[in-house]
């Protein structure tokens, strides 16, 4: 059975301190590994989508990485704003559900 | 352009009752998802509809029940209610085949459902 783990559950940064979230996965195929991020009360906002070991995709300070094993999140001079909890997800192939981590919650202190 | 949007925003209800949620998908999307999160924890998969029709069902059990109308707008339904369904209840969309983005679902604000 698919199985996402994150790590850490909870990360304390200042802000201007870069740092990397981590999401290891066990699939039988993968179709994609996706990130989101979660505000307290509100749904996940989608982020990136890794297809395949080697790919790297970026948006403002953020940066996802993906091996065949695991995908990392690196957090490059966090603000305040980025605070939140971030999601990984992995869709297996054939599959069309998508199973989530539990998740990291990222506190940037100013 | 308006992205997935559900009703109510919160619910409150006691056990044994029935509640329905609603979802309306993204523009362009045509494929419903319901999911499920208990505080703390990462969303867990209910089922998926496309053209009308249960495509994939996770682990839950038949008290959870759904259907999708023709204008892709989709109901999630919850019979004899438990203590243990409270939780926010997502809704995700995603696009046609057709497009680049098929494989990403967009997620709506939730429903906060607290059985008491």
């Amino acid at each position: 059975e698919d199985q996402v783990t994150q790590s850490p559950e909870a990360l304390r940064l200042q802000e201007g301190e870069s740092s990397s979230l981590n999401c290891s996965y066990t699939v039988s195929g993968l179709r994609g590994l996706f990130w989101y991020r979660q505000d307290p009360g509100k749904g996940p906002e989608f982020l990136f989508t890794l297809y395949s070991a080697g790919e790297e995709k970026e948006k403002e300070r953020l940066k996802a990485t993906l091996t065949k094993k695991e995908s990392f999140l690196h957090i490059t001079a966090p603000k305040p704003e980025d605070s939140a909890t971030y999601l990984c997800a992995v869709q297996e192939r054939g599959a069309q559900k998508l199973v989530f981590g539990q998740g990291t919650r990222l506190t940037i202190n100013p | 352009d308006a992205g997935v949007t559900q009703s109510p925003t919160h619910l409150i209800k006691t056990r044994g009752q029935q509640v329905t949620l609603r979802c309306s998908p993204k523009s362009g999307h045509d494929t419903v998802s319901w999911y499920q999160q208990a505080l703390g924890q990462g969303p867990q998969f209910i089922f998926q509809y496309y053209e009308e029709e249960e495509r994939q069902r996770g682990n839950f059990p038949d008290r959870f029940s759904g259907h999708q109308f023709p204008n892709y707008s989709s109901e999630l339904n919850v019979n004899a209610l438990l203590l243990g369904d409270s939780a926010l209840y997502l809704c995700a969309s995603r696009p046609g085949k057709a497009t680049s983005s098929y494989n990403e679902q967009f997620f709506g604000p939730g429903t906060r459902l607290t059985v008491l």
